[in-house]
């Protein structure tokens, strides 16, 4: 089945430890970007991937790490989380920027 | 810079009809449309891409303004099913990779 798979599904965690949070996709997508989502704020891009090893910022890159060192798999790292990154994160992924996205289930976080 | 859509939410009976707007205030070179219900991932909708060429459900009814920066969904014969969050997300260039979207439209349909 294609899908893109986020883990965990949820976390807690308190300030200053450094997490990962896990993404990846079965079909061979070239791109693939993060996002957080809050209320009232819509889905904000944080990293984006066009392809192996090539990653760029969106428009909330701050406290925050991506790597793309194999075309399946980007993960979102955390080295010293703080309580406003609490927030629902997704990953998604697709052939390029202009095909149909699939999110994962979404990872929700929090940081106390 | 995030679009702006219009309204922020509606409240529709089943079997009327809605549209629901997208605007920006940079050139665009596609638009794409997602809905979320809640709890759950976006899903795609639809890709309008700058020149005329439309990707997506054969349901679903869009329009893409280049000139103007802005698109619009419409919603037809609602059903309880359309219910949700809709969000639109844009593209600046064909080399960009940024996608960036709205803070969404909630859409409710009732009985």
């Amino acid at each position: 089945e294609a899908q893109v798979t986020q883990n965990p599904r949820y976390l807690i965690t308190v300030t200053g430890k450094k997490l990962t949070v896990t993404c990846s996709q079965n079909m061979n997508h070239e791109y693939m970007s993060w996002y957080r989502q809050d209320p009232g704020l819509g889905l904000r891009q944080i990293y984006y991937s066009m392809n192996v090893e090539v990653t760029d910022k969106g428009d909330v890159p701050e406290g925050y790490k991506v790597s793309r060192k194999e075309k399946r798999n980007f993960p979102l790292i955390l080295e010293s989380p703080s309580p406003n990154q609490t927030s629902l994160y997704f990953c998604a992924s697709g052939m390029t920027i202009n095909s149909p996205l699939h999110f994962g289930n979404g990872t929700r976080l929090t940081v106390t | 810079q995030q679009p702006v859509q219009s309204p922020q939410a509606v409240i529709l009976r089943e079997g009327e009809d809605a549209v629901i707007n997208c605007s920006s205030s940079k050139a665009l070179y596609s638009v794409h449309w997602y809905r979320q219900k809640h709890g759950e991932a976006p899903v795609f909708l639809m890709i309008l891409l700058k020149g005329g060429e439309q990707k997506g459900h054969e349901k679903i009814s869009a329009s893409f303004n280049e000139k103007k920066q802005q698109s619009s969904l419409y919603l037809t014969a609602s059903q309880l099913s359309y219910s949700g969050t809709y969000f639109c997300g844009t593209a600046s260039g064909a080399g960009s990779y940024q996608l960036t979207f709205g803070k969404g439209t909630k859409l409710s349909v009732i009985p």
